[in-house]
């Protein structure tokens, strides 16, 4: 089973470069999010969907855009690359239900310079 | 806002039982988890408990949830060295459209 698949592993960027960060999972969750993990600063929530076509903002929305066209996809994308955008990103997905526990990518690691 | 605190670090030696602590304010709080972070991998959900429940175990994990203190652990009997990894608590309740308030995850060391 894939799980939750998250591409690239990997991505250097330059200050103002756009990039999108992709994401999908073949369990069939309704919940899917985007957190950012950093030193000292733990798991941080950027933005989530409870379905298709409906998205909303995490704790730390700024710099970034999702969409949820299909129940598999959730993209994450960077408009204007910042440094301190610097993190590395999980994607987690689950379904609705409050004991669906979430399920993780392996995470992408992005540094921008 | 409500608030998850773990201690950042812990270490044990091979053998030895290994108690991660967790302390939550949310009096709402509905399910209380568990997640392991290997080097270099996603999390990993190790078990949850319900707030209605002290106590669940799980093979070498028992989770302990004192609901009055709002306090929650993780103990693992016999500790191995493949445990070494951060473990996260994380809380939810069920009327914040499923987002989970996270503690900062506990680095556990295990010397052989």
């Amino acid at each position: 089973n894939a799980g939750v698949t998250q591409t690239p592993k990997f991505q250097v960027l330059k200050t103002g470069q756009s990039m999108t960060l992709q994401c999908a999972q073949d369990m069939n969750h309704e919940y899917m999010s985007w957190y950012r993990q950093d030193p000292g600063m733990g798991l941080r929530l950027i933005h989530y969907s409870v379905g298709a076509g409906i998205t909303d903002q995490g704790e730390v929305p700024n710099g970034y855009n999702v969409s949820r066209s299909t129940t598999e996809d959730f993209p994450l994308r960077l408009l204007s690359a910042a440094p301190s955008q610097t993190s590395v990103y999980f994607c987690a997905s689950s379904y609705i239900s409050h004991n669906s526990p979430l399920h993780f990518g392996n995470g992408t690691r992005l540094t921008v310079t | 806002g409500e608030d998850v605190e773990q201690s950042l670090f812990l270490s044990v030696r091979e053998g030895d039982s290994s108690v991660i602590n967790c302390t939550y304010t949310d009096s709402s709080s509905t399910y209380l988890y568990w997640y392991k972070q290997e080097p270099g991998a996603g999390l990993q959900l190790l078990t949850y408990i319900f707030s209605n429940m002290d106590m669940k175990q799980d093979q070498r994990l028992t989770v302990l949830l004192n609901k009055k203190d709002k306090h929650l652990s993780l103990r693992i009997a016999d500790t191995q060295t493949g445990d070494s990894a951060i473990y996260f608590c994380a809380e939810t309740n069920a009327g914040n459209n499923r987002k989970l308030i996270w503690g900062l995850g506990t680095s556990l060391a295990v010397n052989p």
